[in-house]
C-alpha cells in the first residue's frame, strides 16, 4: 500500500515570499501521478499541479513548481510571490491506478 | 477542469434516519465516481469507488450496508447514510474520473464541492 507524508501540520510565510511545503510518499511501484491539492476555507478541493512519475522534467504552473526526487521518493511544492489567497490547507497526493492516496495535509497561512 | 455538483451542500438529519447525498458530473460521463470522508482539519479518507452499471468497491474498514453506494447512469452517484449516528457526522466528498482512456485528464479526478453531513 501507498503511504503519504507531510510532516509539517502548518506554517507560516509573509505575502510575496517563497515558501516550500514538503512531501515524502512510498511506493514499489514505479508509474504513478503525484499531484497536490489545495482546500480553502469554502473545503472545495483545487488541483494546484500534477507530476508525471516517467517525467523527470519538474511540473511548473505559474507561481507554483514542484521539486520531484523520484528515488528518493520526496514532492515538495514550492509557492514564489505567496498571496493571501493562497491562504488554505494543502494536500499532497498519490495516484496510482486512477485511485488517490492523500497526506494529512498542511495549513499554509499567508501574511499581509 | 469539470464541474462536479453535489445535493445537498449540508444536512441535518435525526439519529437512525437515513440521508442520500448526490453526485453529478455536469460537463462529461464518468464512469467512475469516489467517495471520500472529511473529519474537520483532518485529511480525505477514500470510502469506495463507484464504477457505473456495477457494484462498488469499498475500502477496507468502510461498513457497504450502512454507506449504500449507487450509480445508475454515468453522470450520477448517490451515497446514502443509512441509520446515521452522531459518529456519521462529516463533511462527504465525491469526485469523478473522466471516461475516456488516453485523454490528458483520464488520471485526474474533479471534486464536488462537499456535503457537511450533522447527526443529531
Amino acid at each position: 500500500a501507498q503511504t503519504v507524508t507531510q510532516s509539517q501540520p502548518e506554517m507560516s510565510v509573509q505575502e510575496a515570499e517563497t515558501v516550500t511545503l514538503s512531501c515524502t510518499y512510498d511506493t514499489s511501484e514505479s508509474n504513478y501521478y503525484l499531484f497536490w491539492y489545495k482546500q480553502p476555507p469554502s473545503r472545495q478541493m483545487i488541483l494546484v499541479i500534477r507530476q508525471e512519475a516517467y517525467k523527470q522534467q519538474n511540473a511548473t504552473e505559474n507561481r507554483f513548481s514542484v521539486n520531484f526526487q523520484k528515488a528518493a521518493k520526496s514532492f515538495s511544492l514550492k509557492i514564489s510571490d505567496s498571496q493571501l489567497g493562497d491562504t488554505a490547507m494543502y494536500f499532497c497526493a498519490f495516484m496510482r491506478n486512477s485511485k488517490l492516496t492523500f497526506g494529512k495535509g498542511i495549513t499554509l497561512s499567508v501574511r499581509p | 477542469g469539470a464541474v462536479v455538483s453535489q445535493h445537498p451542500s449540508w444536512v441535518i438529519c435525526k439519529s437512525g434516519t437515513s440521508v442520500k447525498i448526490e453526485c453529478r458530473s455536469l460537463d462529461f460521463q464518468a464512469t467512475t465516481m469516489f467517495w471520500y470522508r472529511q473529519f474537520p482539519k483532518q485529511s480525505l479518507m477514500l470510502m469506495a469507488t463507484s464504477n457505473e452499471g456495477s457494484k462498488a468497491t469499498y475500502e477496507q474498514g468502510v461498513e457497504k450496508d450502512k454507506f449504500l453506494i449507487n450509480h445508475a447512469s454515468l453522470t450520477l452517484s448517490t451515497l446514502t447514510v443509512t441509520s446515521a449516528h452522531p459518529e456519521d457526522s462529516s463533511f462527504y466528498i465525491c469526485s469523478v474520473r473522466p471516461g475516456l482512456a488516453g485523454v490528458a485528464s483520464y488520471n485526474e479526478q474533479f471534486f464536488g464541492p462537499g456535503t457537511r453531513l450533522t447527526v443529531l
